[in-house]
């Protein structure tokens, strides 16, 4: 099945500085990338995703690379801001099981301190 | 946008007992609706996947008889935690896919905290 690695676990940055988190994946027929923001005892919220057939997508101060030859995607948070702490979840979208299941397999997360 | 709701939202019982999660599309059809387990700071761990009408498929390592998956309608699946025992405590959160959306997007519920005593 599908493996999803994340770095790095924990991520401290001042108020205005960059974060970048990155994953990995293994299995080269996912092509379905979702980005969640979670806050404590809260759901996970879909912040930006991006498909397979996209290098890069912007959403304002968010943005999400995909490199599928690295079998690699990142989040980029610019001029971060103390409302952007959360962990932070990459997920993937392996093989279609013929179940419809379209299961997704998390990364173990990211936990972002925005420092004021 | 999509909704999914969940009830309750938190619930405590006592070891032994059964408790039963609701997971809700409020606006949506959802044809498949996904069970996840979180503990403390780690990550959302797949339980089961229930579609709609037919048996869920649980992952390895998650015990059938004891997570109870019901998907009767597009819009309702529910968990049912048998003879609940304290390490069954737990953040449990369902999500639901769009049936609608042609891609792979899901909507995740607010989440049930458990407490086994």
């Amino acid at each position: 099945g599908e493996n999803v690695e994340q770095h790095p676990s924990t991520l401290s940055v001042q108020e205005g500085d960059s974060a970048v988190i990155k994953c990995t994946y293994s299995d080269s027929a996912s092509n379905y990338f979702p980005w969640y923001k979670q806050e404590l005892g809260k759901r996970p919220q879909l912040i930006i995703d991006i498909r397979s057939n996209v290098g890069e997508k912007k959403d304002q101060r968010i943005a999400v690379t995909l490199n599928k030859t690295a079998k690699h995607f990142s989040l980029h948070i610019t001029e971060t801001q103390p409302e952007d702490s959360a962990v932070y979840f990459c997920a993937a979208r392996g093989l279609y099981s013929g179940a419809g299941s379209y299961q997704l397999t998390f990364g173990k997360g990211t936990k972002l301190s925005v420092i004021p | 946008g999509a909704v999914v709701s969940q009830h309750p939202s938190r619930v405590i019982c006592k070891s032994g007992t059964s408790v039963k999660i609701e997971c809700r599309s409020l606006d949506f059809q959802a044809t498949t609706m996904f069970w996840y387990r979180q503990f403390p700071k780690q990550s959302l761990m797949l339980m089961a996947t229930s579609n709609e009408g037919s048996k869920a498929t649980y992952e390895q390592g998650v015990e059938k008889d004891k997570f109870l998956i019901n998907h009767a309608s597009l819009t309702l699946s529910t968990l049912t935690v048998t003879s609940a025992h304290p390490e069954d405590s737990s953040f449990y959160i369902c999500s639901a896919r769009d049936r609608g959306n042609s891609y792979n997007e899901q909507f995740f519920g607010p989440g049930t905290r458990l407490t086994v005593l």
